[in-house]
C-alpha cells in the first residue's frame, strides 16, 4: 500500500525566508505527484501537478521537484509571505487513487 | 464555470440518522472521488468512480454508499449516522485529458451528535 510522509508536521519561519518542504512516498510506480494549498477551514487548492516524466515544475514562486526512483517531491517556496501561511499537503496518483499525505502546516511571521 | 460544487457546507446529525451529500462538477470529467479529512490528518479516500455507472471502495468505504448515474453527479449516502463519522469530507473531479490534476469542491462539516 502506498504511504506517503510529509516533514515536517509544521513550519513557522520569517517573512522573506525561502523554504523547502518534503513529500515522501513509499511506492515509485506512480502517474504523477499534485502539491496543493489548504487554507484553513476551506477546501483544497492545487498548486503544481508534476507528471512522473517531469523532474520539476515551477509556477511564480513556487518550484516542485520530483524524484520518482527515491520516492520524494520537495515544493521550494521562494522569498516566503505571511500570506502563504497554510497547510500544504501532497498526494500521489498511482492507478486510479490518489494518496495523501498528512501536510505540513506552515506560519510565516511578519 | 462553477467547478466542483457540494452541498450542504454544515450539517449537524443525530445518531441514527441518515443523510446524503450532494456533489456536483460542470468540468466533464470522468472521475470523481469522495474523501473525509479528520482534523489534522490528511484525506482518506471513501469511493471513487471513473464513470457513471461504475463505483469502487476506496480505503475507508464502511458506512458510506455512493451512486454515479450521470457524469456530472456523485452523491454520497451516510446510512445510520454515527460519531466517528463527524468529519470534513470532499468531493474532487479529475480526467486523463488534464493528467488526472484534482480539483475539490469546499467541503462539508459533518457532525453527528
Amino acid at each position: 500500500k502506498q504511504e506517503v510522509t510529509q516533514i515536517p508536521a509544521a513550519l513557522s519561519v520569517p517573512e522573506g525566508e525561502n523554504l523547502v518542504l518534503n513529500c515522501s512516498f513509499t511506492d515509485s510506480a506512480i502517474y504523477n505527484l499534485q502539491w496543493f494549498r489548504q487554507d484553513p477551514g476551506k477546501g483544497l487548492t492545487s498548486l503544481l501537478l508534476i507528471q512522473s516524466s517531469q523532474r520539476e515544475q515551477t509556477s511564480g514562486r513556487l518550484n516542485a521537484s520530483l524524484d520518482k526512483s527515491s520516492g520524494r517531491s520537495t515544493l521550494y517556496i521562494a522569498a516566503s509571505q505571511p500570506g502563504d501561511s497554510a497547510t500544504y499537503l501532497c498526494a500521489v496518483n498511482r492507478s486510479d487513487k490518489f494518496y495523501f499525505g498528512s501536510g505540513t502546516k506552515l506560519n510565516v511571521k511578519p | 464555470n462553477a467547478g466542483v460544487t457540494q452541498t450542504p457546507k454544515f450539517r449537524i446529525l443525530k445518531i441514527g440518522q441518515s443523510m446524503t451529500l450532494q456533489c456536483t462538477q460542470d468540468m466533464n470529467h470522468n472521475y470523481m472521488y469522495w474523501y473525509r479529512q479528520d482534523p489534522g490528518m490528511g484525506l482518506k479516500l471513501i469511493y471513487y468512480s471513473v464513470g457513471a455507472g461504475i463505483t469502487d471502495k476506496g480505503e475507508v468505504p464502511n458506512g458510506y454508499n455512493v451512486s454515479r448515474s450521470t457524469t456530472e453527479d456523485f452523491p454520497l449516502r451516510l446510512e445510520l449516522a454515527a460519531p466517528s463519522q463527524t468529519s470534513v469530507y470532499f468531493c474532487a473531479s479529475s480526467d486523463y485529458r488534464g493528467f488526472y490534476e484534482q480539483y475539490f469542491g469546499p467541503g462539508t462539516r459533518l457532525t453527528v451528535t
